[in-house]
């Protein structure tokens, strides 16, 4: 069974910093591109960030790029976000998706993690 | 950037069918991917590369895209499809993942 764990949410005040990490099991992990998706309360989604099996292609949206680092540990089995300079506006459970096959970007998510709570308040 | 745009909500019946759009100038040439996330919960695939379902996902729902509009389409509609959905593509120009801006199924 695939399952994705998120953890190191919190509250953390502006212009700090958190990381996140998403554990993996279920699958091979090193096979597949992953994916950081977010979602401030009462709105939609918001994809954040991805990064290929190998880590030799990362993706950023606007919104977090030099903010933000997406990396991964295949040998952990486990993907990352770290999180700096953060603002109020990155208020949000924080996702983390699988994506497609090896290299490939553009396919659709098909597992989902359950989320962690970011708050950035002072 | 590319924009998805989709109707806030969508009110059905139980029995009858609902009808979800999202618009995208040609997103008739994007492969569109649909999610339902219920109230708490993560959102989960119902619909991939246009009108392809997951395994375990019920044949009421089906998709297809032409043009500058995707359907979701949901049949014989149930108290359980009460959820929101949301629409994604990815856009090649911008190297961007995007999210249609969701819509709310209300069964009545």
């Amino acid at each position: 069974e695939v399952q994705l764990v998120e953890s190191g949410g919190g509250l953390v005040q502006p212009g700090g910093s958190l990381r996140l990490s998403c554990a993996a099991s279920g699958f091979t992990f090193s096979s597949y591109s992953m994916n950081w998706v977010r979602q401030a309360p009462g709105k939609g989604l918001e994809w954040v960030s991805y990064i290929s099996s190998s880590s030799s292609t990362i993706y950023y949206a606007d919104s977090v790029k030099g903010r933000f680092t997406i990396s991964r540990d295949n040998a952990k089995n486990s993907l990352y976000l770290q999180m700096n300079s953060l603002r109020d506006e990155d208020t949000a459970v924080y996702y983390c998706a699988r994506g497609g096959f090896g290299e490939l970007f553009g396919d659709y998510f098909d597992y989902w993690g359950q989320g962690t709570l970011v708050t950035v308040s002072s | 950037s590319y924009v998805l745009t989709q109707p806030p909500s969508v009110s059905v019946a139980p029995g009858k069918t609902a009808r979800i759009t999202c618009g995208g100038n040609n997103i008739g040439s994007k492969s569109v991917h649909w999610y339902q996330q219920k109230p708490g919960q993560a959102p989960v695939l119902v619909v991939y590369d246009d009108s392809d379902r997951p395994s375990g996902i019920p044949e009421r729902f089906s998709g297809s895209n032409s043009g500058n509009t995707a359907t979701l389409t949901i049949s014989r509609v149930e108290a359980g499809d009460e959820a929101d959905y949301y629409c994604q593509v990815w856009d090649s120009s911008s190297d961007h993942y995007v999210f249609g801006t969701g819509t709310k199924v209300t069964v009545l």
